[in-house]
């Protein structure tokens, strides 16, 4: 198993394009998050599917985000409209149970908009 | 709302030595989890220890331990016999019940010296 991966590892844009990044979880791993990191902050939650249901979405996840799990494998979080404030790491991570059970992190994607 | 306060953001270590991080949090929950992570420069986040809120012992892993003070909210990260390797980014975090959201502290940077 080669752990949890993300496509691609970093993006430029330009403010007002579209981008769309995908994760691949652990294969067994039912649950697949995505939190966003901003320079010198911890991780913010924004999403987490169960299989292919997206079951909390954070009030950070503006209408301009959207993200999915079409087959309960791997997930795509679309940004439409790109803004500078986008800017940042976006982490995907997975684990196959509930409970605070361990997240496992993929190396995230950096977005840069410019 | 839960909240989590790293107020250390950067310390060092000589290699060989013990090193304390601290986090405190903020919540009106009984039960909950605790974890450290640890991001390695240009690494992917990795999961060190995790705390059950209802148990009292402290958790242990190898050379990293936990000082969970409950009723202080209180919950610090031992480092002892400190490596190069530990050299990173050290992210404390809580998780409701039943809930798969962590959120994060905003990081110790710990710098470790030969």
């Amino acid at each position: 198993d080669t752990g949890v991966s993300q496509d691609p590892r970093h993006k430029i844009t330009k403010r007002g394009q579209n981008v769309t990044f995908r994760c691949d979880p652990i294969s067994e791993h039912n649950r697949l998050y995505w939190y966003r990191q901003t320079l010198g902050q911890g991780p913010e939650f924004l999403t987490y599917f169960q299989n292919e249901a997206q079951l909390e979405k954070s009030r950070l996840l503006s209408d301009r985000f959207s993200a999915e799990r079409p087959k309960g494998s791997f997930s795509t979080l679309e940004i439409q409209r790109t803004e500078q404030g986008d800017s940042a790491m976006y982490l995907c991570a997975s684990s196959s149970r509930q409970g605070g059970y361990e997240q496992y992190f993929g190396p995230g994607t950096r977005l840069t908009v410019t | 709302a839960q909240t989590v306060t790293q107020s250390q953001p950067e310390m060092s270590v000589q290699e060989a030595e013990t090193v304390t991080l601290s986090c405190t949090y903020d919540t009106s929950e009984n039960n909950y989890y605790l974890f450290w992570y640890k991001q390695p420069p240009s690494r992917q986040m990795i999961l060190v220890i995790r705390q059950e809120a209802y148990k009292q012992q402290n958790a242990t892993e190898n050379r990293f331990s936990v000082n969970f003070q409950k009723a202080a909210k209180s919950f610090s990260l031992k480092i002892s016999d400190s490596q190069l390797g530990d050299t990173a980014m050290y992210f404390c975090a809580f998780m409701k019940l039943n809930t798969d959201k962590l959120i994060f502290g905003t990081g110790t940077r710990l710098q470790v010296f030969p």
